[in-house]
C-alpha cells in the first residue's frame, strides 16, 4: 500500500516571502509524485511532477519541488509567493497497479 | 484539445432523491476516476473504470455506483441521498489505464451537489 503524509493543514505566509509546502510518501514501489493546485469551486490542476531524472522538478507559476528518495519527501517550494497562489495544494502518489493516492491538502495563505 | 467535462455544474436535491453525475475524458483517454471533496473529509476515492471495467474501488457504500461507456464517457449514480453526500465530486481522466502510464490525472470542474 502506498500513502502520502502533509504534515501542515494550513500554511499563511506574507506576500513576496518565501513558502515550503513539505509532503512525505511510503510506497512499496518505484513511484511517481505530483502537486495539484485547487483554487477555489475548482477542480484541481497539475503544478508538477516527478517521473524519473533531475531530482529537481520545476512547475508552472514559479513552484519547484526536490524529489528525496532517502527521505521520502516530495517539498514544494516557491520563493516568493503572490496573492493570487492562495489556494490548495496537493501532494499525490502514483506506482504499480494502485490508484493514485493524494494527501489530504496543504491550504496556502497568502497575506498581503 | 478539450478537457475533462462534467455535468452539471451544481444541483441540489432532497434527502431520498437519487442523482447521476456525468464526465466526458479527455479525447484518448480511456481512464476516468470519481472523488468525493468535503471539507471534514477532504478528498476521498470513489473509483476508476478502464475500458468499461471497475478496477479500483474506494470505501463508499453501495449507494455509490458508477459505470464507464465504450466512448469512456462515464456516470456515476448515488441513490437515496443522504445530507452527508453534499460533496464536490471531481472527475479526473488519464491516458492509460492502473499500473499504466504514469497515473497523472487531468481533473475536471466537479458537480458540486447540495442535499437538502
Amino acid at each position: 500500500a502506498q500513502s502520502v503524509t502533509q504534515l501542515d493543514s494550513q500554511v499563511p505566509v506574507f506576500e513576496e516571502a518565501p513558502v515550503e509546502l513539505r509532503c512525505n510518501y511510503s510506497s512499496s514501489v518505484s513511484v511517481y509524485l505530483f502537486w495539484y493546485v485547487q483554487y477555489p469551486n475548482q477542480g484541481l490542476q497539475l503544478l508538477l511532477k516527478y517521473l524519473s531524472g533531475s531530482t529537481l522538478v520545476k512547475g508552472i507559476n514559479g513552484f519547484e519541488a526536490e524529489f528525496n528518495k532517502s527521505q521520502t519527501s516530495f517539498h514544494l517550494r516557491k520563493p516568493s509567493v503572490h496573492i493570487s497562489d492562495t489556494a490548495e495544494y496537493f501532494c499525490a502518489v502514483a506506482g504499480g497497479y494502485q490508484k493514485v493516492t493524494f494527501g489530504t491538502g496543504t491550504k496556502l495563505q497568502v497575506i498581503p | 484539445k478539450a478537457g475533462v467535462t462534467q455535468t452539471p455544474r451544481y444541483l441540489i436535491k432532497t434527502r431520498g432523491q437519487q442523482v447521476t453525475l456525468s464526465c466526458s475524458p479527455i479525447s484518448g483517454h480511456r481512464s476516468v476516476s470519481w472523488y468525493q471533496q468535503t471539507p471534514g473529509q477532504g478528498l476521498q476515492f470513489l473509483f476508476e473504470y478502464f475500458s468499461e471495467t471497475q478496477r479500483n474501488k474506494g470505501n463508499f457504500p453501495g449507494r455509490f455506483s458508477g459505470r464507464q461507456f465504450s466512448n469512456s464517457r462515464s456516470e456515476m449514480n448515488v441513490s437515496t441521498l443522504e445530507l452527508g453526500d453534499s460533496a464536490l465530486y471531481l472527475c479526473a481522466s488519464s491516458l492509460a489505464g492502473p499500473g499504466q502510464g504514469t497515473g497523472e490525472l487531468f481533473f475536471g470542474e466537479g458537480s458540486r451537489l447540495t442535499v437538502l
